[in-house]
Order: C-alpha cells, then structure tokens, then sequence
C-alpha cells in the first residue's frame, strides 16, 4: 500500500478481554516497529521485527502482551486481559532498514480504551 | 527513565518568528537524531534528521541543530507559519533502537 496501514482505528473494550491490533506495513519496507503512547507520555517502544531475525521483544511491558509478523509483512499486536493502564494509541511504524538511519514511517495508530 | 527529554510541553509563536524546540538526551552512544511532526489523529511524520558526525542540518525553513558536548539538540522553523502547528518529537537511535521524547506543542499564531 501506499502507507502503513492499522486497525482498527479505534478499539474500546472491558477490562479482562482480549484484543488484537493489525498493521499492514509499506510494501518492501522489512523493519516493523511497534510503539504505544499513553496519554501525556511520548513514544514507548514495544517490539521491533527486522526481516527473518528474532524480534526485539525488549520493550513489551508484560507477558500479556505478544506480536507477530506473517510472512514479514502484515503484524499483529494481542493483548490479553488488558487492563485499564493499557489504554493508550498504539503506533506501528515501517523503514526500508531500520538500523537507525533510516526514517520511520507511521500508521494513524489504533487507539485503545479499556474500560 | 527518559534518555530523550524535550522539557517544554507547548510553545506559541507568532507567524513569521523563529520557533525553537529544544530536546536533550542522555546517552552518549546516540549516532543519529530525528524530528517528527504529529497532527492530531494523524501519525508522525519525518520532518528533518541529523547525523551525530554533523552539528546542523537544513532543510527549506526548517533547521536541526546538534551539539553532542552538551548532549543538546534543536530544532528553529523560520519562519513560522500557522501550518506549522502540531506537536513535534525528537528521537534519537543506536543500532535499530528509536527513543522519542514526549512531544512539544507547537501553535504558530496568525
């Protein structure tokens, strides 16, 4: 596509469900990033797929939360049982190389409420 | 803990003046800092970079400059027009590692 792509765009749900966010990222683009950003925060990294390798899993704040890129393209981000600390936009971002000298680009974002 | 803070929530400017964001970063390892401009319901966009082997930057109105000694980084839009209005971030990276600070306000005033 012609951008990073998410969805949904917006997302409320009860505490304790489960939820999953979608990206689609700029074709060929191979690094995926995925950040949230709580209200009055900025941007807290969460995960970061590069090609084949292993993600960076380093940033995720707890083991509710997990993501997984298909095919090196389209991720997920799920989030189990949330809770109300987990609202917040989540940001997914692509770069052609995505070692730090490249730009990112950014979808809209999906924004969460858990009520 | 914050290794990249930008200290100033909001800004106002008037149309035609220089605005000045400023951000400041802690880790010395840093090789590469960005500016991104965010429009409300929009994502981030890629406004202008710096290289940490270069001091300044420029791009049309927009300037980055970078002083490693004092870990110090700005950027000065000259001049400022209403379009400008939004909330700028300032990243740094090493290796494939991106930290943002947590946005300035930017308005320009017409």
């Amino acid at each position: 596509g012609a951008g990073v792509s998410q969805s949904p765009s917006n997302k409320v749900t009860e505490k304790g469900k489960d939820v999953e966010l979608r990206c689609d990222p700029i074709s060929g683009h191979t690094a995926l990033y995925w950040y949230r950003q709580s209200l009055g925060q900025g941007l807290e990294f969460l995960i970061y797929f590069q090609g084949n390798s292993a993600p960076d899993k380093s940033g995720l704040p707890s083991d509710r939360f997990s993501a997984e890129r298909t095919g090196g393209s389209v991720s997920t981000l799920t989030i189990q049982r949330t809770q109300q600390e987990d609202s917040a936009v989540y940001l997914c971002a692509s770069s052609h190389q995505g070692v730090g000298t490249g730009e990112l680009f950014f979808g809209e974002g999906s924004r969460l409420t858990v009520l | 803990d914050q290794q990249v803070k930008q200290n100033s929530p909001s800004l106002s400017v008037q149309e035609g003046r220089i605005s000045i964001l400023n951000c400041d970063y802690t880790n010395s390892m840093f090789d590469y800092f960005l500016w991104y401009k965010k429009y409300p319901a929009e994502g981030p966009t890629f406004l202008i970079s710096i290289s940490s082997i270069k001091d300044k930057n420029e791009d049309g109105r927009f300037t980055v400059f970078l002083n490693k000694s004092a870990k110090h980084l700005s950027l000065h839009i000259v001049p400022s027009q209403p379009g400008d209005s939004a909330v700028y971030f300032c990243a740094a990276s090493t290796g494939n590692q991106f930290y943002f600070g947590t946005g300035t306000s930017l308005t320009v005033i017409p």
